[in-house]
């Protein structure tokens, strides 16, 4: 069955940078595009930008350009985002999701269980 | 950037009852919206794709209606497991944007 698995709950302090993983399996993990999408307190679901894992190539939604490098892994169908420039708005809940096409249509059929990443000095 | 508005933020229903719940676009997105429940903990499921489309494995109380910018999602008798938040969310043009969510609780 198709799985994403994200690492652990992260703590860093304003201004340092963050890595989230994603691994993916049950599919043919090149695909299917990924996208990463966060849940801030309070807040509704934002959508950061998507990856495609046969090419490697991007698109970030623009209030995150300059901060936000997604890659991926092909050997161990793994997609990574990484986020700089870390402050308090940041804290939030961090999703990877997987594309339900692969032409792609860009809405999402699973998503990763979700990995909170806390900013605070 | 397309703004998704949702009402009512809160909708409070006895099980049995029926949910309605709206999302409205800030421009037309023809038929390119999605909703999604989130349960507390847990990731967003998706429910529905191209505004009226039963994503895979969801019952057939689910249904959403609309196009443009009026998109409506209707549970027709509600079950203790759906209790949760919905948001849509359109696909129509960049940036994906989602709404704000609706909570549908136990009334």
């Amino acid at each position: 069955q198709v799985q994403l698995v994200q690492s652990g709950a992260e703590v860093r302090k304003p201004g340092a940078s963050v890595k989230v993983s994603c691994k993916a399996s049950g599919y043919t993990f090149t695909s299917h595009y990924i996208h990463w999408v966060r849940l801030a307190p309070g807040q509704g679901l934002e959508w950061m930008g998507i990856i495609n894992p046969n090419t490697g190539s991007t698109t970030y939604a623009q209030k995150f350009q300059g901060r936000v490098t997604m890659t991926r892994d092909t050997s161990t169908s793994t997609v990574y985002m990484e986020l700089s420039s870390l402050r308090s708005e940041d804290t939030a809940v961090y999703y990877c999701a997987r594309d339900r096409h692969p032409l792609p249509t860009y809405y999402f059929d699973y998503w990763g269980q979700g990995t909170l990443v806390t900013v605070s000095s | 950037e397309i703004v998704m508005t949702q009402s009512p933020a809160t909708l409070s229903v006895s099980p049995g009852e029926r949910a309605t719940l709206s999302c409205r676009a800030s421009q037309g997105v023809s038929s390119n919206l999605a909703w999604y429940q989130q349960k507390p903990g847990q990731a967003p499921r998706l429910l529905m794709y191209d505004a009226s489309t039963r994503a895979a494995g969801i019952p057939a109380r689910f249904s959403g209606s609309g196009s443009g910018t009026e998109f409506i999602l209707t549970i027709s008798s509600l079950q203790s497991e759906d209790f949760a938040v919905f948001y849509c969310q359109q696909y129509n043009n960049w940036p994906l944007t989602f709404g704000g969510g609706t909570k549908v609780e136990i009334k």
